[in-house]
């Protein structure tokens, strides 16, 4: 069945560094989405990507969806401690609505 | 307006017993979710009820458990004859079509302790 590995599981960075996590999944996907969730808290929708090879950014937040649609990565521009929190990646093969989660990226940051 | 709401937000229970867990999806929200989150790990998918389609089951990791949902409406997730491993947090998630996708709207999540 259709799986999606994220990397990396952890990432502890110092305030104002970069971050990125990057996801692969086994099949072509419609459809990718990013979540976050906070210590404590549940996922939140952050952005979702649709067309082969689109870029999204949010603020110091970017978002690529790979040309063959398989991958994407998230990368944080000048972290700060506000995006303490693990990164999900999920994946959505033939627009049905159901999503595959990939295993989340924990990103510390160190004032 | 209200978002996805789960009770109860904690459930100790002694191992063999049966839990039932509920969820109140985003009114107009044709699609709900369930998925199970061990500490420290990922969301791995359960259950996925769409409108009136059969539910895929295919996340469900033993006949123990199962859910139902009525019309678009509550769902709940039975957990039969609780086992340790079953410990983790259950998070609900209801969504509707945007016109590119389906956004989930998640639930703050059931803490089961299995004990």
């Amino acid at each position: 069945g259709q799986q999606v590995m994220q990397i990396p599981q952890y990432q502890h960075v110092q305030e104002g560094e970069d971050f990125t996590t990057y996801c692969n999944s086994s099949t072509t996907l419609s459809n990718i989405q990013w979540y976050k969730q906070r210590p404590g808290g549940h996922p939140v929708f952050l952005i979702q990507l649709v067309k082969s090879g689109e870029v999204k950014k949010q603020k110091r937040l970017t978002f690529q969806f790979g040309e063959a649609k398989k991958n994407s990565s998230l990368h944080i521009t000048a972290t700060q401690t506000t995006d303490v929190g693990t990164y999900f990646c999920a994946g959505e093969e033939n627009q049905g609505g159901k999503l595959i989660f990939g295993q989340g990226t924990e990103l510390s940051v160190k004032p | 307006g209200a978002g996805v709401s789960q009770s109860p937000s904690n459930k100790v229970t002694e191992k063999g017993k049966d839990v039932e867990l509920r969820c109140d999806p985003i009114s107009g929200h044709t699609a709900l979710y369930w998925y199970r989150q061990r500490l420290g790990q990922g969301l791995e998918f359960l259950i996925y009820f769409q409108g009136n389609s059969a539910p895929d089951k295919s996340g469900l990791p033993s006949d123990r458990f199962s859910a139902e949902r009525t019309g678009e409406s509550v769902s709940t997730l039975t957990i039969q004859r609780t086992q340790q491993e079953d410990s983790a947090v259950y998070l609900c998630a209801s969504s509707q079509w945007t016109g590119y996708f389906y956004e989930q709207y998640f639930g703050p999540g059931t803490r089961l302790t299995v004990t």
